[in-house]
């Protein structure tokens, strides 16, 4: 059974540009929710979606953006890069959503950004 | 704000020995507990996940939780050098959340 698979897995980019990077969930999985990781922020949760649909957003500001297609691949994108937005960031993926009881997430290997 | 606490360390325990983790949570109404393990420069790794209290044990892991106390924790038997890693506590709540990670206690087994 084939895992989360995020790509790119590196990519450097320039201040102001933007980005979109993509994660495909495990086969069955309705749930994809991404995490960007910091030294010293730690994981955070970014966004989570369900059905094509978003399900809630932490706390980041609108230049982070989100869609889930119909085969519930999903895109995240970052407008205006900026440096501070260097990190890794990580698709999980799970059947029914992160909030449920019993919910198994599992982690992609995730995409590092550069921001130069 | 929800919030999870874990020891930063490192936390040394020579090989063979018991290496207990330990996790705190804010938010009462958080119903489940995750512990991932993550290699420098690598993604988490799900380890354990509990859902109720009490132990849960699987293989040479063991997570505790105790949610009057807001309290989970990991203990690893029979350590490994396999083992040294950063460990991670997530604890999400009811509905659509995200997880909520704690920083990470950086775990050291000593040959």
């Amino acid at each position: 059974k084939a895992g989360v698979t995020q790509t790119p897995r590196y990519l450097i980019k320039t201040r102001g540009q933007q980005v979109t990077l993509s994660c495909s969930p495990i086969s069955g999985h309705r749930s994809v929710s991404w995490y960007q990781q910091t030294p010293g922020q730690g994981l955070q949760f970014l966004f989570e979606y369900f059905s094509e649909t978003q399900r809630n957003k932490g706390n980041f500001p609108g230049r982070f953006s989100g869609r889930q297609f119909s085969n519930s691949r999903s895109e995240m994108n970052v407008s205006t890069l900026e440096l501070g937005d260097s990190a890794l960031y990580l698709c999980a993926s799970s059947s029914s959503g992160t909030g449920y009881p019993g919910n198994t997430i599992y982690f992609g290997e995730g995409s590092w950004l550069t921001v130069v | 704000q929800k919030e999870v606490e874990q020891n930063s360390g490192p936390l040394s325990v020579p090989e063979g020995a018991i290496a207990s983790l330990n996790c705190t949570y804010s938010d009462r109404v958080s119903q489940s507990f995750f512990w991932y393990r993550q290699y420098s420069g690598k993604s988490p790794e799900l380890i354990m996940s509990i859902y109720s209290n009490g132990d849960k044990e699987d293989g040479r892991f063991t997570a505790q939780l105790n949610k009057a106390s807001q309290y989970v924790s990991l203990l690893i038997r029979d350590s490994q050098p396999s083992d040294s890693a950063t460990y991670l506590c997530a604890v999400t709540g009811g509905g659509a959340d995200g997880l909520t990670f704690g920083k990470g206690t950086h775990l050291i087994i000593q040959p």
